[in-house]
């Protein structure tokens, strides 16, 4: 079956410091989105990519979509302790007829102020 | 309402006892989805419905879980004879459009079986 992989598992950076976790499928996907889950919370939708090659940026964070449209990146520049949080990235795939969003095992982010 | 509504928050039940845990989507929104979450993992799939119909309902564990959504609002996730690894969070989401819409998450029910 479909599945998401996403790495790293865990990243403990410095306040200040870059954050990237790459995520990817093994199906084509038609599109993919990413969610933020604060602990003790529930995830919190952030972002959708659907295109090839797309890239998305909202403040510090920007997400990219890969040209294959198995992989998918999000990067947060200049992390701060509110971007403390578990992140995931969900996937549907383009064929097969499913619906369904699957996701991946989630990065945890902690931030040392 | 503004958002998905869960309840209960949190439920514990003996081993062998069922559960009902409900679901109230965002009004208008037709597509609704039912995720475990298990502790340090990400959501898995349940089963979805679109209105009233469920259209998946492959990730349901066993025969002990059953999901309805009769009037094609309101979703109730049913656990017969509740065992120890039922315990986890189980999230509803609902979307407004089912392939490219972002899901609204619920706060979740964290069940617990003792």
């Amino acid at each position: 079956g479909q599945q998401v992989m996403q790495i790293p598992q865990y990243q403990h950076v410095q306040e200040g410091e870059d954050f990237t976790t790459y995520c990817n499928s093994s199906t084509t996907l038609s599109n993919i989105q990413w969610y933020k889950q604060r602990p003790g919370g529930h995830p919190v939708f952030l972002i959708q990519l659907v295109k090839s090659g797309e890239v998305k940026k909202q403040k510090r964070l920007t997400f990219q979509f890969g040209e294959a449209k198995k992989n998918s990146s999000l990067h947060i520049t200049a992390t701060q302790t509110t971007d403390v949080g578990t992140y995931f990235c969900a996937g549907r795939r383009a064929q097969g007829g499913s619906e369904k969003l699957v996701f991946g095992k989630g990065t945890k982010l902690t931030v040392n102020p | 309402g503004a958002g998905v509504s869960q309840s209960p928050r949190y439920k514990v039940a003996k081993r062998g006892q069922d559960v009902a845990l409900r679901c109230d989507p965002i009004s208008g929104h037709v597509s609704l989805f039912w995720y475990q979450q298990a502790l340090g993992q990400g959501p898995e799939f349940l089963t979805y419905f679109q209105n009233e119909a469920q259209l998946d309902k492959s990730g349901l564990p066993s025969d002990r879980f059953f999901a309805e959504r009769p009037e094609g609002s309101v979703s109730t996730l049913k656990i017969q004879r509740t065992q120890q690894e039922d315990s986890a969070v189980y999230l509803c989401a609902s979307s407004s459009d089912r392939i490219f819409g972002g899901y609204t998450f619920g706060s979740g029910t964290r069940l617990t079986v003792v």
